[in-house]
């Protein structure tokens, strides 16, 4: 089956940029998307389709996909950023819905 | 504003069978995709069901398939998930999901309910 491999967590100081990964196998050629999650609360979307994002999401949030690698990205990060992160895709070869395994980000 | 609400959760004993429902609203229900994502105390979320809008394709995570039956009623606006032989590792937040198109395939989710709590233990 299909594995999305994240970081377990990532630290960044406000105002600073955060990077964080979500890798598979040929990861490029699908769809991912990103979603944010804070403690006791349903998750949210924050990207969609590698780099789109939903109305009502801030610009500082972007992402990229290519090769192995997805990257979620926020820019001039704000304490209310700090939340756990999920990326998620398709495995047409499964027919499953794939999550990664999270990534909390920490503001320092 | 698209509303889905979770109910049915609740404690039980290993073995046993619980049917988890989740209510749309504020949206044309029978033209989305729906989906039942879970996630264990303290763990990340694990995809475990998906229906398409007219309830023609299911799709099951395969550590449910077999246990879980999703099923969707679109005259009541109410999706369904029956699981049965329910384990310890089912213990989990259920949330009902719904995707951005009619298919359950290369979907993503773009509301989420509340989540409803299954605990299983003796």
């Amino acid at each position: 089956s299909y594995v999305l491999t994240q970081p377990p967590s990532v630290s960044v100081a406000p105002g600073q940029t955060a990077s964080i990964t979500c890798g598979g196998n040929n990861i490029g050629s699908k769809s991912v998307h990103w979603y944010q999650q804070k403690p006791g609360q349903a998750p949210v979307l924050v990207v969609y389709d590698d780099s789109d994002r939903p109305s009502g999401i801030p610009e500082r949030f972007s992402g990229s996909n290519s090769g192995n690698t997805a990257t979620l990205t926020i820019s001039r990060v704000e304490a209310w950023d700090e939340a756990d992160y999920y990326c998620q895709v398709w495995d047409s070869s499964s027919d499953h819905c794939v999550f990664g395994g999270g990534t909390k980000l920490t503001v320092l | 504003e698209v509303r889905l609400l979770e109910s049915g959760g609740g404690l039980l004993q290993p073995g046993g069978s619980l049917r988890l429902s989740c209510a749309g609203s504020g949206f044309t229900f029978s033209s989305y995709a729906l989906n039942w994502v879970r996630q264990a105390p303290g763990k990340g979320l694990e995809w475990v069901s998906g229906i398409s809008d007219s309830a023609v394709t299911t799709y099951y995570a395969d550590s449910v398939k077999g246990r879980f039956t999703i099923s969707r009623d679109n005259s009541k606006n109410t999706l369904y998930l029956q699981m049965n032989s329910l384990r310890a590792d089912d213990t989990a937040i259920y949330y009902c999901a719904k995707a951005t198109t009619p298919a359950v395939t290369r979907a993503y989710f773009d509301y989420w309910g509340q989540g409803t709590l299954v605990t299983v233990s003796s």
